[in-house]
């Protein structure tokens, strides 16, 4: 079946613009996570949806970060008054559990580029 | 705050050899250990995960172990091809799931 998907591929912004960054996840799958994964490192998490409601959004850098869900399905993150650092890969991934194993499953990512 | 290390930063050996990868972790409360696989320009792949209850899963060439109260695990590839060349994460999950990542270990297999 398909996986997880993520659009647009690649993002090229100006400083200070707003973007979203959007996640459809594999369906039938009610956990869904977004990581930020900047040059050289590992993913870091920024928020972890339950269906419809953010269950964790500890790793959110700042109040300029949101993210929604309102369906229970498809996610989009959003960005404010964009920053040269907030250029990484933004990668989403959910979660199937089966037979008590825990399983995320990951998408391309979207490349985000702030000029 | 967990903290998750990877040992070495880089790693390139000739085709067939055997390797391991190293990752360690500084708090011992953990939900599961999974190690991915990163490819260039690609999202991760899993390759193995160990619940906090296991000691080791293998998948082929693959095996990788855990030991919780030492706060390490490894990553073993036997026979190692170019096809192998790739990013390697080892991701600690946390209890409510959010796996907290290694910066990984860069490996290439010369042929």
């Amino acid at each position: 079946g398909a996986g997880v998907s993520q659009t647009p591929s690649n993002k090229v912004t100006e400083k200070g613009k707003y973007v979203e960054l959007r996640c459809d996840p594999i369906s039938g799958h009610t956990a869904l996570y977004w990581y930020r994964q900047s040059l050289g490192q590992g993913p870091e998490f920024l928020i972890y949806f339950q269906g419809t409601g953010a269950a964790d959004d500890s790793g959110l850098p700042n109040d300029r970060f949101f993210a929604v869900r309102p369906e229970g399905s498809v996610s989009t993150l959003k960005i404010q008054r964009t920053e040269r650092g907030d250029s990484a890969v933004y990668l989403c991934a959910s979660r199937q559990t089966s037979g008590g194993i825990d399983t995320q499953y990951f998408g391309p990512g979207t490349r985000l580029t702030v000029l | 705050k967990q903290e998750v290390t990877q040992i070495p930063a880089a790693l390139s050996v000739p085709e067939g050899e055997n390797l391991v990868l190293n990752c360690s972790f500084t708090d011992s409360a953990i939900y599961n250990l999974q190690w991915f696989r990163q490819d260039p320009g690609k999202g991760l792949t899993s390759l193995l995960l160990i619940q906090s209850s296991q000691r080791e899963q293998t998948s082929g060439r693959l095996n990788a172990s855990l030991d919780k109260s030492s706060g390490r695990s490894t990553l073993y590839i036997a026979a190692s091809q170019p096809g192998d060349s790739a990013t390697y994460l080892c991701a600690v999950g946390e209890y409510g799931n959010k796996l907290v990542f290694g910066a990984g270990t860069i490996l290439r297999v010369k042929s």
